[in-house]
């Protein structure tokens, strides 16, 4: 059953502490993204990554870090350095491959809060 | 800063009535997509149309696009419970990248 899994589903940080947030994807997708929703406000482009060992800032980069070490996997660290992030966290995946303009498949997205 | 807009932002219609959403964008695209999502969940895709075409059907749903106005709307035709959730448009970026623009979502209730 192939798809996108986003871990945990509810996520509590505390003050200064960095969390990490898991994307898995089975659909041999080359590229992924991290977007971050607030209410009322849309998806906002975080980072994205158009193959394994390459990533590129978003729009709201700052306070973010992520790795791509495997094609499957694309973890999002909110560090210390985000002093909003209470949000819904949306991962994202598409065939890439130098393609443009493909649909974007999302995983069921993470809530964090602070505590 | 955020390409699209949806129009209204919150709408609510009886079951099995037409439901419409606009949704406006400010600079040039190649092409526009419509997504769904369930409250709490993630997106789904629902349709995408192309810079050189003006509609497009699905199933219930209708996308027209008019490039000269820039906007786009999304028609759902005999609306069902079952279609209430949060509409979003999307532009790409023309970065070379599949980057997309969201828009601030329409949120649709279908009364039973």
């Amino acid at each position: 059953d192939g798809g996108i899994t986003q871990s945990p589903k509810y996520l509590f940080r505390k003050e200064g502490q960095n969390v990490t947030l898991s994307c898995e994807q089975n659909l041999n997708h080359d590229a992924m993204y991290w977007y971050r929703q607030d209410p009322g406000q849309g998806l906002r482009l975080i980072y994205y990554s158009q193959i394994v060992n390459d990533f590129q800032k978003g729009d709201i980069a700052e306070g973010y870090s992520v790795s791509r070490e495997k094609k499957e996997s694309f973890p999002l660290t909110v560090t210390s350095a985000q002093k909003n992030p209470t949000a819904f966290y949306l991962c994202a995946s598409s065939i890439g491959q130098g393609r443009v303009q493909e649909t974007q498949y999302f995983g069921p997205g993470t809530r964090l809060l602070v505590l | 800063s955020q390409q699209g807009e949806e129009d209204p932002q919150a709408l609510s219609i009886q079951e099995g009535e037409n439901a419409t959403m606009n949704c406006s964008y400010k600079t040039s695209i190649n092409n526009l997509q419509w997504y769904r999502q369930n409250s709490g969940r993630g997106l789904v895709h629902l349709i995408l149309i192309r810079s050189n075409e003006r509609e497009k059907h699905s199933g219930r749903l209708r996308v027209t696009l008019d490039t000269s106005k820039k906007s786009s709307s999304l028609l759902i035709t005999a609306s069902r419970a079952a279609d209430t959730a949060s509409y979003f448009c999307a532009t790409d970026r023309r970065t070379g990248a599949n980057n997309l623009f969201f828009g601030t979502g329409t949120r649709l209730t279908v009364i039973p």
